[in-house]
């Protein structure tokens, strides 16, 4: 089954609020990564972390990656319509991703 | 379009019929994974490939499900005599090796309906 445990699974906010969902794991993982899902598409790769406590920013988007090597959060600065969709986070072990359960986030104009 | 293409993007057939799905990844990718994802969760790994050999199969994989990279480049998903459960989003994704791992990017996946 999957090792990650990801919150909130659901998020209703305003438009130009910022958004903050996070990741954790039982175990220590050198690889983390957050996608972003729409409907009847593939997940797309938002932020890939490889170094413990590296934080990393793409545009509105700013994640981290735990020290303890077993947790990451995401964070979205004003969110906008289009950040709509399913959030999952990801890790790598031999070879393959693990994916948290993902997070569905609403927004109201 | 240089990203994973996937084909078809949709399928429905009868439960018992065979499928067959095709992945075409990222031209330079050596990688190529293949996940399933139902609805409200996140995909599952099931397999993947290393050029053409199949390095490692999900205990997900039953004897039903065969996948083939034969020259190294697109790879196929065969699911033989369906049954209801296998319902689902198979996506594939690929990555390079190299001095650092390289992330995987996915393709939109094809959503198999049995009937």
């Amino acid at each position: 089954g999957q090792q990650l445990n990801q919150s909130p699974q659901s998020m209703f906010i305003q438009e130009g609020e910022d958004v903050s969902m996070n990741c954790t794991s039982s175990s220590i993982f050198n690889t983390w990564l957050w996608y972003k899902q729409d409907p009847g598409e593939g997940p797309v790769l938002l932020i890939a972390l490889y170094k413990a406590g590296e934080l990393t920013s793409n545009g509105r988007l700013t994640a981290q990656f735990g020290i303890t090597r077993k947790d990451s959060f995401l964070n979205i600065s004003a969110s906008i319509p289009s950040d709509v969709g399913i959030y999952f986070c990801a890790v790598e072990g031999a070879q393959k991703l693990v994916f948290g359960q993902g997070t569905r986030l609403t927004i109201n104009p | 379009d240089t990203g994973v293409s996937q084909d078809p993007r949709h399928k429905i057939t009868k439960r018992g019929q065979n499928v067959t799905f095709r992945c075409d990844p990222i031209s330079e990718h050596n990688r190529l994974y293949w996940y399933r994802q139902t609805l409200g969760q996140g995909p599952e790994f099931l397999t993947y490939f290393q050029n053409e050999a199949q390095l490692e199969k999900s205990r997900l994989l039953s004897d039903r499900f065969s996948a083939e990279r034969p020259k190294g480049s697109f790879s196929t998903l065969e699911i033989q005599r369906t049954e209801q459960g296998d319902s689902a989003m198979y996506l594939c994704a690929s990555s390079s090796t190299g001095a650092y791992n390289q992330p995987q990017h996915f393709g939109d996946g094809t959503r198999l309906s049995i009937l």
